[in-house]
């Protein structure tokens, strides 16, 4: 079955502490992203990335890292420097960002900062 | 940059039909969308306008007025499962390239 895991789906981290989340995908996309969703909000865009060894600021790039070394991966770093790291988190991939740029998503990793 | 507004609530009976609305601003427009979110879940596309007029996919459509800025997503035949969040994104120019920006999305309940 093709499609986009996430691991894990519950993570739980001490205050100033980095947490790597996990996003795979087997569909052969190009384009992969990361969002963010909080209580009643929308999805706000992390990172992206077009191609392996590139990757782009979203409009809420601040206290998170990434990479893509690889095609099938694209793992996000909460590092200790995002003030409000608590959220729900979505991994998406995409043929390219060319035509109706549908974006198949991940189940999600739900962090909570303690 | 690019901004959607869309209503927070929409409530409707099992069988009805339900329009949700969404208006953009964007320095540039290259597509609609639309997604369904369960809760918990993840967000599984819809529908895709990049021309005015309507879409149709089965019971749901999707509508765009690029004059207006405007687009819906009409739910017909309203089932329980129907119950969900419905995001509007619109595709703009950004660094570059031209990913989507979401809106906050509107819940959907249907009441039997």
């Amino acid at each position: 079955d093709g499609g986009i895991t996430q691991s894990p789906k519950y993570l739980f981290r001490k205050e100033g502490q980095n947490v790597t989340l996990s996003c795979e995908q087997n569909l052969n996309h190009d384009a992969m992203y990361w969002y963010r969703q909080d209580p009643g909000q929308g999805l706000r865009l992390i990172y992206y990335s077009q191609i392996v060894n590139d990757f782009q600021k979203g409009d809420i790039a601040e206290g998170y890292s990434v990479s893509r070394e690889k095609k099938e991966s694209f793992p996000l770093t909460v590092t200790s420097a995002q003030k409000n790291p608590t959220a729900f988190y979505l991994c998406a991939s995409s043929v390219s960002e060319t035509g109706n740029n549908e974006q198949f998503f991940g189940p999600g990793t739900r962090l909570t900062v303690l | 940059g690019q901004s959607l507004e869309q209503p927070s609530e929409v409530t409707a009976v099992e069988g009805a039909i339900v329009q949700i609305n969404c208006t953009y601003q964007t320095s540039g427009f290259y597509g609609l969308s639309w997604y369904q979110q369960h809760d918990g879940g993840a967000p599984t596309f819809l529908s895709y306008n990049a021309l005015d007029g309507l879409e149709e996919t089965g019971r749901f459509s999707s509508f765009l007025s690029r004059s207006d800025s405007y687009g819906y997503l009409l739910l017909q035949e309203l089932q329980m499962k129907d119950s969900a969040s419905y995001f509007c994104a619109v595709r703009g120019p950004s660094g570059g390239s031209y990913i989507p920006t979401f809106g906050r999305g509107t819940s959907l309940i249907v009441h039997p």
